[in-house]
């Protein structure tokens, strides 16, 4: 079975700049979360979709984060203007079940994000 | 809400060592349990998982056993490599809530 793919793998932008990430879910799983993983800390969920629903947005910063997930496949997870404190791997995952489900996710390799 | 806790690290081992990192959970109901491992460079991987209590989850020789009574869900094995090195991580998901990580556990182990 095909993982979760994310692109790009690396990104290094300016401060104030704008930048996308992808994310290829696997194949049939219903619900995709966007986490972002500080250096020396744990992924913080920034995002959830259940197909093209958002299900939980609540640690995402709106005023300059967003994302969406079109026709229930594929996400694009956007940083718009960036700062020096959003520097972090952005990890997209998937799960088979729904929103209130307890089976494991499933990570991509992650898009390291370094803003100077 | 739900919350995990987890032995800080960094550390640091000899090949052929018994590993041990600690986890203690918060939750509501009954959630799922999981341990994460992320290699250098790389994503998230499931490492083993339990569902439900008294349940053991291994893998790699890894294993964790769900302690209700205790709230824990502690990492062993009983013989690291070199190959082990990598950051650990303890996760809950249940209840209808997201999968809540620990801080995560830095292992290094020298041949």
């Amino acid at each position: 079975e095909a993982g979760v793919a994310q692109s790009p793998r690396y990104k290094i932008i300016e401060k104030r700049q704008s930048v996308a990430f992808w994310c290829n879910p696997i194949s049939g799983h219903a619900t995709l979360y966007w986490y972002q993983q500080i250096l020396g800390q744990g992924p913080k969920l920034l995002i959830q979709f259940q197909n093209n629903g958002v299900v939980d947005d609540s640690q995402l910063p709106k005023d300059r984060f967003s994302a969406e997930r079109l026709k229930g496949v594929d996400s694009t997870l956007k940083i718009q203007p960036a700062k020096l404190e959003d520097s972090a791997v952005y990890l997209c995952a998937s799960s088979l079940d729904g929103s209130r489900g307890r089976a494991p996710l499933h990570f991509g390799n992650g898009t390291r994000l370094t803003v100077t | 809400g739900n919350s995990v806790t987890q032995m800080e690290g960094p550390v640091t081992l000899s090949e052929e060592a018994f590993l041990t990192i600690n986890c203690t959970y918060t939750a509501t109901g009954y959630p799922s349990l999981f341990w994460y491992v992320q290699y250098p460079g790389e994503g998230l991987q499931l490492l083993l998982k339990a569902t439900k209590a008294d349940d053991k989850g291994s893998n790699k020789g890894f294993e964790a056993t769900y302690r209700k009574e205790t709230t824990s869900f502690h990492l062993e094995k009983g013989s690291v490599q070199v190959s082990d090195s990598a950051v650990y991580f303890c996760a809950l998901r249940g209840g209808g809530y997201k999968l809540s990580f620990g801080a995560g556990t830095t292992v290094t182990v020298r041949a």
